[in-house]
């Protein structure tokens, strides 16, 4: 198993750009969830899902996006990229709502 | 709304034991969680316990829960310059979100 992938790994975005951070995982999991994580400032849940066609907000979702179609994927979509957007991105899923595996995260920075 | 707290530094001899400390405020947690950030990774699960346990130990680790002063411990013995990492505290209901402390960053001196 490949586990939590996410790409790109690295992106630099011009304010007012758009992207969308990917993430896959082969693991059957039903939870997946997006993090942010700040220096110094832990990790802030964006959004997360229970399953596929199912998507709650997290604690800081002002400016992101998601989508379940499937089990599999779960991308985030940045639509107007701001510099309080610069951070690292990690996703993760779960088999429930307990222990969760991680991705290797995406290092964004909007100038 | 729920809170987990860690002290944000501890610096630890190689050979020693480290104890990570972690209070939170959520009376209602179910698992707590230790996840190790090694520099330009994500978070790797090291262990958790549920909240009807007072002790779990696996190798090297052991975690200590007084579920009364809401304080969590994660005890390694025989730190080793590997363990040098970022150690997060997490606390969840069961079936909703973890909440995470800020991070200890442990520094291993050799």
């Amino acid at each position: 198993n490949a586990g939590v992938t996410q790409t790109p790994k690295f992106r630099i975005l011009k304010i007012g750009q758009s992207m969308t951070l990917q993430c896959a995982q082969d693991m059957n999991h039903n939870y997946m969830y997006w993090y942010r994580q700040d220096p110094g400032m832990g990790l802030k849940l964006i959004y997360y899902s229970v399953g596929a066609g199912i998507t709650d907000k997290g604690e800081v979702p002002n400016g992101y996006n998601v989508s379940r179609s499937t089990t599999e994927d779960f991308p985030l979509r940045l639509e107007l990229a701001a510099p309080s957007q610069t951070s690292v991105y990690f996703c993760a899923s779960s088999p429930a709502g307990d222990g969760q595996y991680f991705g290797p995260g995406t290092r964004l920075t909007v100038t | 709304g729920e809170d987990v707290e860690q002290s944000l530094f501890l610096s630890v001899r190689e050979g020693d034991s480290s104890v990570i400390n972690c209070t939170y405020t959520d009376s209602s947690s179910t698992y707590l969680y230790w996840y190790k950030q090694e520099p330009g990774a994500g978070l790797q699960l090291l262990t958790y316990i549920f909240s009807n346990m007072d002790m779990k130990q696996d190798q090297r680790l052991t975690v200590l829960l007084n579920k009364k002063d809401k304080h969590l411990s994660l005890r390694i013995a025989d730190t080793q310059t590997g363990d040098s990492a970022i150690y997060f505290c997490a606390e969840s209901e069961g079936n909703t979100p973890l909440v995470f402390g800020k991070g200890t960053r442990l520094s291993v001196i050799a």
